[in-house]
């Protein structure tokens, strides 16, 4: 699976958008983009994926750029339970055990 | 909305004891996992499972550590002498198939202390 490249923390007034970024320079054409969220050593929860094409549901947007290096998550609205450690995961149809590969992630903090 | 339940949400243990940290996947999930964390690290793969086998381990997965899935709800993990660096977050995952989309579910973890 292709690694990625995620800024540490990130700082967000509550009611606005909160725009994470992550690199994926290296990622396949089969590869998929996952992103997951994690609230204060809660189990992580599941936000959204996606392999060429925007993807939007009613946590988030995903936004792919066309060559596919790079992609952003987009909570439209955050609020202050958006506080949390999000997490950009590549991840591939050959990858044997089907796991997820964790990094470190962005902290996001959503101030009011 | 279905979830993965884990129990118990605490664990205690003296190092050397046996401890079995149990997971309900959702129903009609057919793979299903284990990570750990370490407190202030990176969420860390242990196990997955498929069809009653291991399907891939890490290299953190050592003789130690078991999985079983002993009836058809529940998936378990078994370590069977607790060392203090054994101490973290426990989570269970689970996925209804294999593949590059297929969300995970995961439970909300057993925090095993060991002493």
């Amino acid at each position: 699976d292709a690694k990625t490249t995620q800024p540490p923390s990130m700082d967000c007034a509550e009611g606005r958008a909160a725009n994470l970024p992550c690199n994926h320079s290296t990622i396949s054409g089969n590869e998929y983009v996952y992103w997951y969220r994690q609230i204060h050593s809660q189990g992580p929860q599941y936000i959204i994926h996606g392999l060429k094409n925007n993807e939007t549901n009613e946590m988030a947007s995903l936004i792919i750029t066309e060559d596919r290096k790079s992609s952003t998550l987009i909570l439209p609205h955050a609020t202050l339970r958006d506080t949390a450690v999000y997490y950009c995961i590549v991840r591939g149809p050959n990858n044997a055990g089907n796991m997820l590969t964790f990094g470190g992630g962005t902290r996001l903090m959503v101030k009011p | 909305e279905p979830e993965v339940t884990q129990t118990p949400s605490h664990q205690v243990t003296q190092m050397g004891q046996e401890v079995i940290l149990r997971c309900v996947p959702i129903s009609n999930h057919l793979y299903f996992y284990w990570y750990r964390q370490i407190l202030g690290q990176k969420v860390e793969f242990l196990v997955s499972f498929y069809n009653n086998e291991i399907s891939e381990k890490s290299e953190i997965f050592d003789d130690q550590f078991s999985v079983e899935r002993p009836d058809g709800s529940n998936f378990t993990l078994k370590i069977r002498s607790t060392k203090l660096e054994d101490s973290a977050m426990y989570f269970c995952a689970s996925t209804r198939i294999a593949g590059g989309s297929t969300e995970a579910f995961f439970g909300q973890g057993t925090r095993l202390t060991v002493v």
